[in-house]
């Protein structure tokens, strides 16, 4: 039971370049995130998919984009990173709105951009 | 904008003692959540409390929620060194859609 699985764990990117976070969950949930966590800030969401097939912006989705793949899968993709983009990117997932159970977080992914 | 305002924003106990979070937020909430965060880690769910409920205890935490003056607390009893973390409160603000905001957390120390 890995629950939720984030790769890469550590990437250093020069500005400019692109990247894509991979998220994987193997818990059936319908409904996962992206969160980025920056020094006194607690978490901003980014994005987050209600269900396969829709996506919705967060809290500070500039510089960002998203593909739900499959009921499994949401990846985030930083097409040209910025400093600003460094932080730790955790996804998350949950079930169905309504059922009162917490999420389950990946491990996150520390993100450099020199 | 964050939801939730976390007090104290760091806070230094013995091992034994008990500690107490707050959190304030700011619109109608249907439930309120508690994560723990070790270094380096990803949040872990702790408990949840629902708007109509005033009081939850789970082993050796008990959180109260005041919906009048939307604000929770975290109470952890007998502390323990492993208690060693961070601690957020989230708020489910928006209708049913389960979308967590985030507190800026308290970072608690236990010291053996």
């Amino acid at each position: 039971n890995a629950g939720v699985t984030q790769t890469p764990k550590f990437q250093v990117l020069k500005t400019g370049q692109s990247m894509t976070l991979q998220c994987a969950q193997d818990m059936n949930h319908n409904s996962m995130y992206w969160y980025r966590q920056d020094p006194g800030m607690g978490l901003r969401l980014i994005y987050y998919s209600a269900s396969e097939g829709t996506t919705d912006k967060g809290e500070v989705p500039n510089g960002y984009n998203v593909s739900r793949l499959n009921k499994r899968e949401f990846s985030l993709r930083l097409e040209s990173a910025a400093p600003s983009q460094t932080s730790v990117y955790f996804c998350a997932s949950s079930a169905e709105p309504g059922t009162f159970i917490g999420y389950t977080f990946g491990s996150g992914t520390r993100l450099t951009v020199v | 904008s964050q939801q939730g305002e976390e007090d104290p924003q760091a806070l230094s106990i013995q091992e034994g003692e008990n500690a107490t979070m707050n959190c304030s937020y700011k619109t109608s909430i249907n439930n309120l959540q508690w994560y723990r965060q070790n270094s380096g880690r990803g949040l872990v769910h702790l408990i949840l409390i629902r708007s109509n409920e005033r009081e939850k205890h789970s082993g050796r935490l008990r959180v109260t929620l005041d919906t009048s003056k939307k604000s929770s607390s975290l109470l952890i009893t007998a502390s323990r060194a492993a208690d060693t973390a961070s601690y957020f409160c989230a708020t489910d603000a928006t209708g049913n859609t389960g979308k967590l905001i985030f507190g800026q957390g308290t970072t608690l120390q236990v010291k053996p």
